[in-house]
């Protein structure tokens, strides 16, 4: 089984239209992101948690929220979705207790708005 | 604000020849990252480097890292195709945000 899986893995959806995005992770790990991947910009931040309590904006949070409802699990909700935000998504995970502090990512949400 | 560049962007090479991608990030960074991703993949760790000096060896990839001259590279020996990909380095500056360079995309062909 998957250690950090997410759901859906592909949405078609309309401009203005509320998307939810999920995350789950069995690593059990306090540390989780949200990245979203355009081509030829690599991934870039959106928000990140370090744990249940905490929830911090990355570097191109507008338009997006995200709910930590535990620690396996961290929600990326768009509002009200634009054509702009077609890309792809990724979770993933990390402990920094283990020194190598290495992120381990999720199979990816890909999102279309119309 | 760190920033992470990589080249080349894009790299067409034939099997069994070697080739070299490069990082360059521009502040301090406790440590550098490199992950793999096949086309509509996630991204798989390849190597996490430590320290100055560090070198990481698997298979035909070895990755090392000069933190004085805030670079590192990733040596491919004898490419094969199975090595097609995108490779990207990120490095972890103190604020503990993996900043992410924008991607080698690698194409070995016969």
């Amino acid at each position: 089984d998957a250690d950090v899986t997410q759901t859906p893995r592909n949405r078609i959806t309309k401009t203005g239209k509320r998307i939810m995005l999920e995350c789950s992770q069995t690593k059990g790990h306090d540390r989780m992101y949200w990245y979203r991947q355009d081509p030829g910009l690599g991934l870039r931040l959106i928000y990140y948690s370090f744990d249940v309590k905490d929830i911090n904006k990355g570097e191109i949070s507008d338009g997006y929220s995200v709910s930590r409802q535990a620690q396996a699990k961290f929600s990326l909700s768009l509002e009200s979705a634009i054509p702009n935000q077609t890309a792809l998504y990724f979770c993933a995970t990390s402990d920094p207790g283990t020194g190598y502090n290495e992120q381990f990512f999720g199979p990816g949400t890909r999102l279309t708005v119309l | 604000e760190l920033k992470v560049e990589q080249n080349p962007l894009f790299l067409s090479m034939q099997e069994g020849k070697n080739y070299t991608i490069y990082c360059n990030y521009s502040t301090t960074s406790d440590r550098l990252y490199w992950y793999r991703q096949d086309p509509g993949k996630s991204l798989e760790s390849l190597f996490v480097l430590l320290s100055n000096g560090a070198v990481k060896q698997e298979g035909r990839l070895m990755a090392s890292l000069d933190t004085k001259a805030r670079l590192s590279t990733l040596h491919i020996t004898a490419a094969v195709h199975d090595l097609s990909a995108t490779y990207f380095c990120a490095a972890l500056p103190y604020t503990d945000k993996l900043i992410f360079g924008t991607g080698t995309r690698l194409q070995v062909f016969p």
